[in-house]
């Protein structure tokens, strides 16, 4: 089955500086990417996702960024503001019959201003 | 009109007792799932129904149940709970299968003690 590596685990940034996470999947036949953002205390929400038949996808200051061939992808937010603190989620999964989507451990951003 | 609505928010309970979470999404969506959040945030599905069919069973122990009356509704219930079940279980909805986006719940902290 799917597995997906996520890292780092902590990632503590300076306001307006840029924060990036990455992750790598195990299961070449996976075709989306979702990221998922979850406030202290509340539920996951997508924030970007990416199909395979894309390199690159961007919403503001958000992008994602996937490589099919290394089996990995990224999250990069520029500018980055105290809100953005939270802990941040990869996920991998097969769009076709039942999705399962497999996450990663997530990873806490803290934006210190 | 909260999209994914769990309830309880919380339930503290004894081991080897037995409790229900209900969840109901006005969303009009056909595919339900329920998540279990351990401690360290690791984020892990446990099933999936669609249109009250189960899709995904995953490796669950037959202590928990869920139960689909109609598409619009995914109640999970837990026999003998044990201390490892203590978790926030979170209930999600997609349009369809294969369709990507989660629309997560607010999720039900279960504590067993």
């Amino acid at each position: 089955g799917e597995n997906v590596e996520q890292h780092p685990s902590t990632l503590s940034v300076q306001e307006g500086d840029s924060a990036v996470i990455k992750c790598t999947y195990s299961d070449s036949a996976s075709n989306y990417f979702p990221w998922y953002k979850q406030e202290l205390g509340k539920r996951p929400q997508l924030i970007i996702d990416i199909r395979s038949n894309v390199g690159e996808k961007k919403d503001q200051r958000i992008a994602v960024t996937l490589n099919k061939t290394a089996k990995h992808f990224s999250l990069h937010i520029t500018e980055t503001q105290p809100e953005d603190s939270a802990v941040y989620f990869c996920a991998a999964s097969l769009i076709q019959g039942a999705q399962k989507l497999v996450f990663g451990q997530g990873t806490r951003l803290t934006i210190n201003p | 009109d909260t999209a994914v609505s769990q309830t309880p928010k919380y339930l503290v309970t004894q081991m080897g007792n037995d409790k229900s979470i209900k969840c109901e999404q006005n969303l009009g969506h056909d595919t339900m799932y329920w998540y279990k959040q351990d401690s360290k945030k690791f984020l892990k599905i446990m099933f999936s129904y669609n249109n009250k069919e189960l899709i995904i069973n995953e490796t669950v122990p037959n202590r928990f149940s869920p139960k689909s009356p109609d598409k619009a509704h995914l109640n999970l219930h837990i026999n003998s709970l044990e201390l490892g079940d203590s978790a926030v279980y979170f209930c999600a909805s997609s349009p369809w299968l294969g369709t990507g986006e989660l629309f997560f719940g607010e999720g039900s902290r279960l504590t067993v003690l």
